[in-house]
């Protein structure tokens, strides 16, 4: 089974801040990748798919890249909102996500 | 504009079944672009798949649950459920039910959950 590592499981950052959140696949995923933003109480929302493609309706701030085994989750310039915790998710062979990263206030 | 909502008990006993039903608006559940799909999440923990069904019936578990879980559709009602059978208290968790998009394994549209506890 394809396991996926997010790093770190926290990140402690400003308002203004880039913040990039790393996730790897124990094995090659192509590029069937996802990423999700939870606020508590919250469903998870869809940010990106594809790797690199930007939902609808996601703020542009939001980018992922990455293929492989390898991805990053980048947000440009922090804003109040996006205080929360991020998961990613493959789709390559059936679906397994990250166990998460929380995005708190420095 | 889609919307998901779950329903059921919140409250199963250890060994009996947990039984929800996710109601669609906005859309067709007939709709021959999308699977339909459970993700449960366990309180302050990640996020795990279910399963998911098209509308015909055909559906897909998680190998891990795939020994207890049925999922199933009524398109007259524009609904799907879920049963998980032999529940204990590790199934304790909110339950989500999700469109899963045209293009790929992901799921762009959640319902609100529902918290699920299994206790006597």
């Amino acid at each position: 089974d394809i396991q996926m590592t997010q790093s770190p499981s926290t990140l402690s950052a400003s308002v203004g801040d880039r913040v990039t959140i790393t996730c790897r696949a124990s094995q090659s995923i192509i590029s069937w990748l996802a990423w999700y933003q939870q606020k508590p109480g919250k469903a998870p929302k869809l940010l990106i798919y594809e790797a690199s493609s930007l939902e609808s309706g996601v703020p542009s701030r939001f980018s992922g890249s990455g293929s492989g085994t390898e991805f990053t989750l980048t947000i440009s310039s922090l804003q109040p909102d996006d205080f929360a915790t991020y998961y990613c998710q493959q789709y390559n062979s059936k679906v397994v996500f990250g166990q998460g990263t929380k995005v708190e206030i420095k | 504009q889609l919307q998901l909502l779950e329903s059921g008990p919140g409250l199963v006993k250890p060994s009996e079944t947990l039984s929800l039903t996710c109601t669609v608006s906005g859309g067709s559940i007939s709709s021959t672009d999308y699977y339909w799909g459970w993700i449960r999440q366990p309180p302050g923990k990640g996020l795990e798949w279910i399963g998911i069904i098209y509308y015909s019936g055909t559906a897909y578990y998680n190998p891990s649950l795939k020994s207890r879980v049925t999922i199933s559709v009524d398109t007259s009602k524009n609904q799907f459920s879920l049963k998980l059978s032999s529940v204990t208290a590790a199934d304790t968790a909110a339950y989500y039910c999700a469109r899963r998009e045209s293009s790929g394994n992901y799921f762009g549209c959640w319902g609100q959950g529902t918290l699920v506890t299994v206790s006597s």
